[in-house]
């Protein structure tokens, strides 16, 4: 079975700080994707990387996928009250047919 | 919006009793999947269905099935509920380069 683990599994920081979270696997995925989920909604996608070392930026936030395809890390730059939410990485299997396998998630609480 | 649809938003039924939840995938979208979310065990995979076909099973009890129907809306029925059911049930469809989108989830009580 794979697994993802998140870390850390809550977080509260002030606004303007910077914060990393982890996702963590043994095992290699082909994709890993990020996700954002509000309370009373369903996530929404942020991000998917593909190749062992890449890194995306999407404004204040920073995505890298491990060399080995087995870790990521999203890093956020002067948080902001509107990034609060929890955090969900995803690991996609070859071929995409089966479903995502998900970390637990990081709750994540930005303080004006 | 993400264009997926579900019914109920929330549903609080019994132990032992029989609920279906119904999905309507983003328009386009052959792929339909569930999961649940549960505040112990995350997000979990149960199912997913391709143009009216079972492509994959994930975590699904047997007292769960679920079914595509030729509209390609999808109904997930839960039978036999136990406490342990109570969580949050999303529907999620994936266009042809893969791109997923989630819908708002049907949160699930039972008592």
């Amino acid at each position: 079975t794979q697994l993802l683990e998140q870390s850390p599994q809550f977080l509260s920081i002030q606004e303007g700080e910077n914060l990393t979270v982890y996702c963590n696997s043994s095992s290699v995925f082909s994709s890993l994707q990020w996700y954002r989920q509000e309370p009373g909604e369903g996530p929404v996608l942020l991000v998917t990387v593909v190749t062992g070392g890449e890194v995306k930026k999407l404004k204040r936030l920073t995505f890298q996928f491990g060399d080995a395809r087995k870790d990521s890390s999203l890093h956020i730059t002067a948080a902001q009250p509107g990034d609060t939410g929890l955090y969900l990485c995803a690991g996609v299997s070859g071929g995409g047919a089966d479903g995502l396998t998900f970390g637990k998630g990081t709750h994540l609480i930005i303080q004006p | 919006d993400s264009g997926v649809t579900q019914t109920p938003k929330h549903l609080i039924t019994a132990t032992g009793q029989r609920v279906t939840l119904r999905c309507s995938p983003r328009s386009g979208d052959l792929s339909v999947y569930w999961y649940q979310q549960s505040l112990d065990q995350g997000l979990q995979f149960l199912i997913q269905y391709y143009n009216g076909e079972e492509r994959a099973k994930g975590n699904i009890l047997e007292r769960f099935s679920a079914q595509q129907f030729p509209d390609l809306h999808s109904e997930l029925n839960l039978s036999s509920l136990e406490l342990g059911d109570s969580a949050l049930y999303f529907c999620a469809s994936r266009d042809h380069r893969g791109r997923p989108s989630f819908g708002p989830g049907t949160r699930l009580t039972v008592t």
